[in-house]
């Protein structure tokens, strides 16, 4: 069946860029998100991208999807500590999403 | 803004307990979820809802049931609470056909 792989955790020092990974198995999935949780909270939305597109820029943010490798990226540029959170990468399919495991960041100073 | 909310923000029940878990949401929306979320394994989906008096078993629905009487309330029963329930809880609503879903802030549930 579907699968959402990223890594567990990832560790950056404030002001460096972050990059999470993730890699999909749904070829034909339509959206790919990026939802991020703080600390005690539900998931918000932070971005989506749409499979017919390789990037989108929003302030900070960079997402690249390379849809012939199903990988999925997540830039945060000039990491804050206000960026400590999980972030989770999910795909849809069949109008569920399919979510992968969570990339907790960790800021250092 | 779109609001979905949840009863509780903790709970805490013993081993065999009827517990049961509720959620609103604010924005009319036909199709809510339930997922649990654990640590290393990300959230996966017990059950949800098209519309109003509607249910589908998600991936793990053992031990739960639902109950959606009402189109801004679905509920999640645990009908004897055991150990391995103890979990975070997320409720989450989303408008039919449309791919993204808003959460509610969570009940994290020990059973001891």
């Amino acid at each position: 069946g579907e699968d959402v792989e990223q890594s567990l955790f990832l560790s950056v020092r404030e002001g460096d860029s972050s990059v999470i990974n993730c890699t999909y198995t749904d070829s034909s999935s339509t959206y790919l998100y990026w939802y991020k949780q703080e600390p005690g909270a539900g998931l918000q939305l932070l971005t989506y991208i749409f499979s017919n597109m390789d990037m989108k820029q929003d302030q900070r943010l960079t997402v690249l999807l390379n849809k012939k490798d199903k990988h999925l990226s997540l830039r945060i540029a000039d990491t804050q500590t206000g960026d400590s959170a999980i972030y989770f990468c999910a795909e849809s399919s069949n109008y569920q999403l399919i979510w992968g495991a969570g990339t907790k960041l960790i800021i250092k100073p | 803004d779109v609001k979905v909310t949840q009863s509780s923000r903790y709970l805490v029940k013993r081993t065999g307990e009827k517990v049961f878990l509720e959620c609103v949401q604010d924005m009319d929306h036909e199709n809510m979820f339930w997922y649990r979320q654990d640590p290393g394994l990300g959230l996966r989906l017990i059950y949800f809802s098209y519309d109003v008096k509607m249910k589908e078993k998600g991936d793990i629905p053992e031990g739960y049931s639902v109950s959606r009487e009402k189109k801004e309330r679905f509920s999640l029963i645990l009908e004897s609470a055991s150990t391995n329930q103890t979990s975070m809880y997320l409720c989450a609503s989303r408008i039919s056909g449309n791919n993204e879903q808003f959460f509610g802030p969570g009940t994290r549930l020990t059973v001891l």
